[in-house]
Protein backbone atom coordinates (compact mmCIF):
# COMPACT_ATOMS: atom_id res chain seq x y z
CA UNK A 1 0.00 0.00 0.00
CA UNK A 2 1.02 3.79 -0.07
CA UNK A 3 3.45 4.96 2.37
CA UNK A 4 4.15 8.99 2.78
CA UNK A 5 7.61 9.85 4.39
CA UNK A 6 7.62 13.38 5.75
CA UNK A 7 10.51 15.64 6.35
CA UNK A 8 11.58 17.58 8.48
CA UNK A 9 9.61 15.80 11.70
CA UNK A 10 10.53 19.75 13.18
CA UNK A 11 11.48 23.46 11.66
CA UNK A 12 12.05 26.82 13.37
CA UNK A 13 12.41 29.69 11.16
CA UNK A 14 12.82 33.59 11.85
CA UNK A 15 9.77 35.75 10.58
CA UNK A 16 10.05 36.69 7.55
CA UNK A 17 12.17 33.23 6.30
CA UNK A 18 10.83 30.74 4.04
CA UNK A 19 10.00 27.29 5.10
CA UNK A 20 9.69 24.29 3.12
CA UNK A 21 8.48 20.84 3.95
CA UNK A 22 9.31 17.77 1.93
CA UNK A 23 6.96 14.54 1.08
CA UNK A 24 7.71 11.15 -0.80
CA UNK A 25 5.12 8.99 -1.77
CA UNK A 26 5.46 5.17 -3.16
CA UNK A 27 2.30 4.32 -4.69
CA UNK A 28 2.19 5.61 -8.18
CA UNK A 29 -1.74 5.59 -8.87
CA UNK A 30 -1.82 8.39 -6.30
CA UNK A 31 -3.18 11.58 -8.22
CA UNK A 32 -4.57 13.74 -4.55
CA UNK A 33 -2.16 15.77 -2.58
CA UNK A 34 -3.23 18.01 0.01
CA UNK A 35 -1.68 19.55 2.90
CA UNK A 36 -3.13 20.62 6.06
CA UNK A 37 -2.37 22.89 8.99
CA UNK A 38 -3.36 21.92 12.63
CA UNK A 39 -3.14 24.45 15.10
CA UNK A 40 -2.74 22.47 18.91
CA UNK A 41 -6.04 21.04 19.74
CA UNK A 42 -7.92 22.09 16.44
CA UNK A 43 -8.95 19.98 13.61
CA UNK A 44 -6.77 19.97 10.37
CA UNK A 45 -7.71 22.39 8.16
CA UNK A 46 -6.57 22.07 3.93
CA UNK A 47 -4.43 25.13 2.79
CA UNK A 48 -3.43 24.06 -0.28
CA UNK A 49 -3.78 21.01 -2.72
CA UNK A 50 -2.25 19.78 -5.84
CA UNK A 51 -4.01 17.18 -8.38
CA UNK A 52 -0.98 14.84 -10.16
CA UNK A 53 -1.40 16.39 -13.68
CA UNK A 54 -0.43 19.89 -12.25
CA UNK A 55 3.46 20.73 -11.54
CA UNK A 56 2.93 23.44 -9.39
CA UNK A 57 0.40 25.55 -7.72
CA UNK A 58 0.54 29.21 -5.63
CA UNK A 59 -1.51 30.81 -3.32
CA UNK A 60 -0.53 33.85 -1.66
CA UNK A 61 2.28 32.79 0.27
CA UNK A 62 1.58 28.99 -0.04
CA UNK A 63 3.14 27.02 -3.00
CA UNK A 64 3.10 23.20 -3.73
CA UNK A 65 5.59 21.55 -6.20
CA UNK A 66 5.00 17.87 -7.34
CA UNK A 67 7.46 15.80 -8.95
CA UNK A 68 6.00 12.72 -10.61
CA UNK A 69 8.59 10.71 -11.65
CA UNK A 70 10.29 11.39 -8.28
CA UNK A 71 7.43 10.68 -6.38
CA UNK A 72 7.76 14.03 -4.41
CA UNK A 73 5.90 17.12 -3.36
CA UNK A 74 6.82 20.11 -1.16
CA UNK A 75 5.19 22.83 0.76
CA UNK A 76 7.00 26.07 1.04
CA UNK A 77 5.87 29.04 2.97
CA UNK A 78 7.35 32.41 2.23
CA UNK A 79 7.53 35.54 4.16
CA UNK A 80 6.51 33.23 7.34
CA UNK A 81 4.70 34.58 10.17
CA UNK A 82 4.20 33.72 14.18
CA UNK A 83 0.68 32.83 13.35
CA UNK A 84 1.99 29.97 10.61
CA UNK A 85 3.58 27.96 13.70
CA UNK A 86 1.79 24.51 13.66
CA UNK A 87 1.30 20.91 12.90
CA UNK A 88 1.71 20.84 8.44
CA UNK A 89 0.87 17.07 7.35
CA UNK A 90 0.68 16.29 3.76
CA UNK A 91 -0.99 13.45 2.24
CA UNK A 92 -1.25 11.23 -1.14
CA UNK A 93 -4.87 9.99 -2.30
CA UNK A 94 -6.19 7.98 -4.47
CA UNK A 95 -9.65 7.19 -5.60
CA UNK A 96 -9.25 3.70 -6.47
CA UNK A 97 -12.07 2.52 -4.43
CA UNK A 98 -14.56 5.38 -5.40
CA UNK A 99 -13.70 7.36 -2.36
CA UNK A 100 -10.55 9.20 -1.44
CA UNK A 101 -8.29 7.62 0.89
CA UNK A 102 -5.56 9.38 2.84
CA UNK A 103 -2.35 8.41 3.68
CA UNK A 104 -0.78 11.43 5.76
CA UNK A 105 2.96 12.09 6.89
CA UNK A 106 4.19 11.87 10.11
CA UNK A 107 3.63 15.72 10.36
CA UNK A 108 6.11 18.66 10.67
CA UNK A 109 6.11 21.07 13.45
CA UNK A 110 6.74 24.27 12.28
CA UNK A 111 7.82 27.33 14.92
CA UNK A 112 7.82 30.68 13.22
CA UNK A 113 10.16 33.07 15.58
CA UNK A 114 9.40 36.26 16.59
CA UNK B 1 -18.85 28.01 6.98
CA UNK B 2 -20.50 25.06 7.40
CA UNK B 3 -18.34 22.42 9.31
CA UNK B 4 -18.28 19.11 10.26
CA UNK B 5 -18.69 18.62 13.76
CA UNK B 6 -18.74 15.66 15.92
CA UNK B 7 -19.91 14.93 19.84
CA UNK B 8 -18.76 14.49 22.85
CA UNK B 9 -15.38 16.29 22.17
CA UNK B 10 -13.89 13.99 25.18
CA UNK B 11 -14.81 10.49 26.01
CA UNK B 12 -13.67 8.23 28.55
CA UNK B 13 -14.53 4.63 28.72
CA UNK B 14 -13.29 1.48 30.67
CA UNK B 15 -11.93 -1.00 28.41
CA UNK B 16 -14.72 -3.81 27.02
CA UNK B 17 -17.27 -1.29 26.84
CA UNK B 18 -18.83 -0.17 23.52
CA UNK B 19 -18.85 3.59 22.70
CA UNK B 20 -19.82 5.48 20.01
CA UNK B 21 -18.99 8.46 18.02
CA UNK B 22 -21.35 10.76 16.41
CA UNK B 23 -20.54 12.76 13.28
CA UNK B 24 -22.71 15.71 11.47
CA UNK B 25 -20.93 15.80 8.34
CA UNK B 26 -21.59 18.86 6.24
CA UNK B 27 -25.25 18.40 4.73
CA UNK B 28 -24.61 18.15 1.06
CA UNK B 29 -21.81 15.80 1.42
CA UNK B 30 -21.95 12.41 0.07
CA UNK B 31 -18.36 10.88 1.22
CA UNK B 32 -17.67 10.36 4.77
CA UNK B 33 -15.09 9.08 6.52
CA UNK B 34 -13.35 8.28 9.91
CA UNK B 35 -9.98 8.36 10.96
CA UNK B 36 -7.94 8.49 14.13
CA UNK B 37 -4.74 10.23 15.50
CA UNK B 38 -2.79 8.27 18.07
CA UNK B 39 -1.17 10.73 20.62
CA UNK B 40 1.70 12.21 18.79
CA UNK B 41 1.34 10.25 15.32
CA UNK B 42 0.33 10.96 12.16
CA UNK B 43 -3.73 11.28 11.01
CA UNK B 44 -4.24 7.13 9.76
CA UNK B 45 -7.28 6.17 7.67
CA UNK B 46 -10.10 3.37 9.26
CA UNK B 47 -13.06 3.50 6.81
CA UNK B 48 -14.70 5.49 3.72
CA UNK B 49 -18.48 5.71 3.54
CA UNK B 50 -20.41 5.86 0.43
CA UNK B 51 -23.78 5.34 -0.72
CA UNK B 52 -24.68 3.87 2.52
CA UNK B 53 -21.99 1.18 2.23
CA UNK B 54 -18.33 0.97 3.37
CA UNK B 55 -15.77 1.43 0.45
CA UNK B 56 -12.95 1.14 1.71
CA UNK B 57 -11.83 0.22 4.96
CA UNK B 58 -8.02 -0.30 6.58
CA UNK B 59 -6.54 -3.18 8.60
CA UNK B 60 -6.99 -0.73 11.89
CA UNK B 61 -10.79 -1.46 11.01
CA UNK B 62 -11.51 -4.72 12.63
CA UNK B 63 -14.76 -6.82 13.49
CA UNK B 64 -15.12 -4.52 16.85
CA UNK B 65 -15.44 -1.61 14.37
CA UNK B 66 -18.80 -0.36 12.87
CA UNK B 67 -19.98 2.57 10.80
CA UNK B 68 -23.54 3.31 10.37
CA UNK B 69 -25.48 6.39 8.69
CA UNK B 70 -28.51 6.19 10.63
CA UNK B 71 -30.54 8.72 9.17
CA UNK B 72 -30.01 11.58 6.82
CA UNK B 73 -27.19 13.82 8.95
CA UNK B 74 -25.67 11.48 11.63
CA UNK B 75 -22.40 9.24 10.47
CA UNK B 76 -21.63 6.99 13.90
CA UNK B 77 -18.56 5.19 14.42
CA UNK B 78 -18.91 1.68 17.10
CA UNK B 79 -16.48 0.12 18.81
CA UNK B 80 -18.41 -2.65 20.84
CA UNK B 81 -15.25 -3.90 22.93
CA UNK B 82 -12.73 -1.13 23.51
CA UNK B 83 -8.92 -1.90 24.15
CA UNK B 84 -6.47 0.51 25.66
CA UNK B 85 -4.98 1.03 22.36
CA UNK B 86 -7.94 2.11 20.91
CA UNK B 87 -7.39 5.35 22.91
CA UNK B 88 -6.63 8.34 20.47
CA UNK B 89 -8.26 11.49 18.62
CA UNK B 90 -11.16 10.30 16.24
CA UNK B 91 -11.71 12.55 13.10
CA UNK B 92 -14.59 12.25 11.10
CA UNK B 93 -14.44 14.04 7.53
CA UNK B 94 -16.62 14.17 4.35
CA UNK B 95 -16.74 15.85 1.11
CA UNK B 96 -19.24 16.70 -1.37
CA UNK B 97 -20.01 14.93 -4.65
CA UNK B 98 -17.79 17.95 -7.37
CA UNK B 99 -14.71 17.78 -4.96
CA UNK B 100 -14.37 14.48 -3.60
CA UNK B 101 -11.27 14.60 -3.11
CA UNK B 102 -11.13 17.64 -0.91
CA UNK B 103 -11.93 16.49 2.89
CA UNK B 104 -13.64 18.44 5.68
CA UNK B 105 -12.45 17.65 8.92
CA UNK B 106 -14.12 17.98 12.22
CA UNK B 107 -13.00 18.86 15.79
CA UNK B 108 -12.40 15.38 16.82
CA UNK B 109 -13.45 13.28 19.58
CA UNK B 110 -10.52 12.57 22.38
CA UNK B 111 -11.32 8.86 23.59
CA UNK B 112 -9.18 7.82 26.36
CA UNK B 113 -10.13 4.00 27.12
CA UNK B 114 -9.24 3.45 31.34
Amino acid sequence: GENVEQHPSTLSVQEGDSAVIKCTYSDSASNYFPWYKQELGKRPQLIIDIRSNVGEKKDQRIAVTLNKTAKHFSLHITETQPEDSAVYFCAASDNKSGTYKYIFGTGTRLKVLA
Amino acid sequence: EPEVTQTPSHQVTQMGQEVILRCVPISNHLYFYWYRQILGQKVEFLVSFYNNEISEKSEIFDDQFSVERPDGSNFTLKIRSTKLEDSAMYFCASSDGTAAEKLFFGSGTQLSVL
